[in-house]
């Protein structure tokens, strides 16, 4: 148990699908992060959000939107990704985003693009 | 652009200690170094932190050297389940007022029973 939960836990999609990857915690973070993970690459941070508002965005393309809706709710919507986009989706929390903040990663959501 | 050198891997026998080694050469002074561990189908896993001074908790110490340039994760006393990959990690404020983080590539320790 993480404390961070990731759903779907495997996602397979074709590139002109949408779909959503959800990220839930209740550990009373008040900061949520989504990061990607390709293999052989280092893991990389997509994007920030501190007290619902969203505080980083590391040039990552628009087919990737991030939502969050509250504290505790994290989404990641999907749409004409492309086959490059394969990857491991990782969420983390965090009390709040700071340098010195240990962060709570979820499981990750393994995600294929046909 | 702060980077962090990591060995590929690492073999340790259960019950003895661990030093695993990082070289942030580039480090900025306000740079966080960060330790994390993923296991396979996991996500990582917070180990510890430090700035400048060493750092003590349940799970290792850390050891800063002084010029801030390398660091060493100590596991003091290995068993099976700390079998993972390590990454160092730097994390700071960019020009742009962006978090930045610089991931190594990792070590993967192996446990030898």
């Amino acid at each position: 148990e993480t404390g961070v939960t990731q759903t779907p836990r495997h996602l397979v999609m074709g590139m002109t699908n949408k779909k959503s990857l959800k990220c839930e915690q209740h550990l009373g973070h008040n900061a949520m992060y989504w990061y990607k993970q390709s293999a052989k690459k280092p893991l990389e941070l997509m994007f920030v959000y501190n007290f619902k508002e969203q505080t980083e965005n590391n040039s990552v393309p628009s087919r990737f939107s991030p939502e969050c809706p509250n504290s505790s709710h994290l989404f990641l919507h999907l749409h004409t990704l492309q086959p490059e986009d394969s990857a491991l989706y990782l969420c983390a929390s965090s009390l709040e985003a700071g340098l010195d903040q240990p962060q709570h990663f979820g499981d990750g959501t393994r995600l294929s693009i046909l | 652009d702060a980077k962090t050198t990591q060995p590929n891997s690492m073999e340790s026998n259960e019950e003895e200690p661990v030093h695993l080694p990082c070289n942030h050469s580039t480090i900025s002074g306000t740079d966080y170094i960060h330790w994390y561990r993923q296991l396979p189908s996991q996500g990582p896993e917070y180990v510890i932190h430090g700035l400048t001074s060493n750092v003590n908790n349940r799970m290792a110490s850390l050891a800063i050297a002084e010029d801030r340039k390398s660091s060493t994760l100590i596991l003091h006393r290995a068993t099976l389940r700390d079998a993972a990959v390590y990454y160092c990690i730097l994390r700071a404020i960019s020009n742009f007022g962006n978090e930045k983080l610089t991931f190594g590539t990792g070590t993967r320790l192996t446990i030898i029973p």
